[in-house]
Formats: C-alpha cells, sequence, structure tokens
C-alpha cells in the first residue's frame, strides 16, 4: 500500500519557468512533509518542510503548498535552473514520537536550457 | 560542521556472508535513521533511533539489525546476505526526535553476488 504517491515520473520544463511537482497521500495521520532532491549514488538532499498547521511554505525559490483536504502537496520551484534537474522525493512523517519518513517513488525533473 | 558520514561507501559481499554497515550523524544530532534504496522498491525505512533506544523498524526480516551507541553513532549488520538486499543503504540524522528534518549521508552501495 502506497502510502505517499507521486504520479508523475518525470517532467521537463525550460529554464527560467516554473516547476510543479505534486504529491499526494493517503495517511490522515501524516502531519509533518517533506522534499528531497536527489542525484544517482548520492544521499537525499533537504529542500524544504511544512507542518500540517501551514497551508504554504517559501524558501527562496522553492515553495511547498499543503492542502490538508485533498491530501495533496505540491513543490514549486521559481525560476528552474539546469542545476535543479535530479529526481525529487516528497515524504511525510506522522505522531510527536518519530522521525520516521515514508517516501514517494519519486518524480525526474529535466531542466532544459 | 561536517554532514552525515556513512562507511564504507561500497561493498561486495557473496550470498550467505554478513554485512555491518557504521553511521556517524552530525555533531549534537541524537536521531539516526535508516533506509534502503532499490529500483524496485523506492525508499524505504528500515530503523530509526533515538538516544539508543530503537523507536520504530521498518517491515524487514529478522536478518536486518541495528545498535545506536552513546555518541550517537549507529550500525547496521545484515545477517545471510541474499541477492536481494543489494541496494544503497542511506542513514539520516535529526537534531529533534520529531517533526524535523533529517539529513542524508551519501550511502553506503551494497551488491551482493
Amino acid at each position: 500500500d502506497q502510502q505517499v504517491k507521486q504520479n508523475s515520473p518525470s517532467l521537463s520544463v525550460q529554464e527560467g519557468r516554473i516547476s510543479i511537482l505534486n504529491c499526494d497521500y493517503t495517511n490522515s495521520m501524516f502531519d509533518y512533509f517533506l522534499w528531497y532532491k536527489k542525484y544517482p549514488a548520492e544521499g537525499p538532499t533537504f529542500l524544504i518542510s511544512i507542518s500540517s498547521i501551514k497551508d504554504k511554505n517559501e524558501d527562496g525559490r522553492f515553495t511547498v503548498f499543503l492542502n490538508k483536504s485533498a491530501k495533496h502537496l505540491s513543490l514549486h520551484i521559481v525560476p528552474s535552473q539546469p542545476g535543479d534537474s535530479a529526481v525529487y522525493f516528497c515524504a511525510a512523517s506522522g505522531g510527536s514520537a518519530t522521525n520516521k519518513l515514508i517516501f514517494g517513488t519519486g518524480t525526474l525533473l529535466a531542466v532544459q536550457p | 560542521k561536517a554532514g552525515v558520514t556513512q562507511t564504507p561507501r561500497y561493498l561486495i559481499k557473496t550470498r550467505g556472508q554478513q554485512v555491518t554497515l557504521s553511521c556517524s550523524p552530525i555533531s549534537g544530532h541524537r536521531s539516526v535513521s535508516w533506509y534502503q534504496q532499490t529500483p524496485g522498491q523506492g525508499l524505504q525505512f528500515l530503523f530509526e533511533y533515538f538516544s539508543e533506544t530503537q523507536r520504530n523498524k521498518g517491515n524487514f526480516p529478522g536478518r536486518f539489525s541495528g545498535r545506536q551507541f552513546s555518541n550517537s553513532r549507529s550500525e547496521m549488520n545484515v545477517s545471510t546476505l541474499e541477492l536481494g538486499d543489494s541496494a544503497l543503504y542511506l542513514c539520516a540524522s535529526s537534531l529533534q526526535a520529531s517533526y524535523n528534518e533529517q539529513f542524508f549521508g551519501p550511502g553506503t552501495r551494497l551488491t551482493v553476488l
């Protein structure tokens, strides 16, 4: 049972445009969400997080939106740069006594120069 | 501040052997989690430790075990290796017990022949 889903395996965007990566979850107990960027054979790099008490969090070019009623979150990257090309994972965590993350399957973002 | 370090970076073993992987968290971090990444299953949670106590364990057979030491360093052990254990094993550390971003190491690439 895939509790965190990223339905788009890949996304291609032109440099300078907006990249929107989507993620859906099924477990209503999740209350903390994170986005990671990953290159092959490396560990994931933390990008941005959001708590379920918020619906938006911004950090530079990255903004995460959370829609709890739809159990949906998205990551916006504006403007997109070729160096943003990587696999992006969303992850969810739930409860006050754990850091356990449930990861989505990832979306490969390709930013074309 | 140094990041999460994992040793060894690469490992080749044969079926039936056992292996021990090591993780040193970021200084001051007391939470350490382990994940397995494979092409077929994605990133899957293995265990989580906080202050030497295992708080959570993922859905893996008993051949997978781990521990955390008083200096927060952690080890995981896989006994009786199977071909399917070939994967990238990732360690992540976190400052707080929950609702906190996790920082990943570069991983240990295990190949079982």
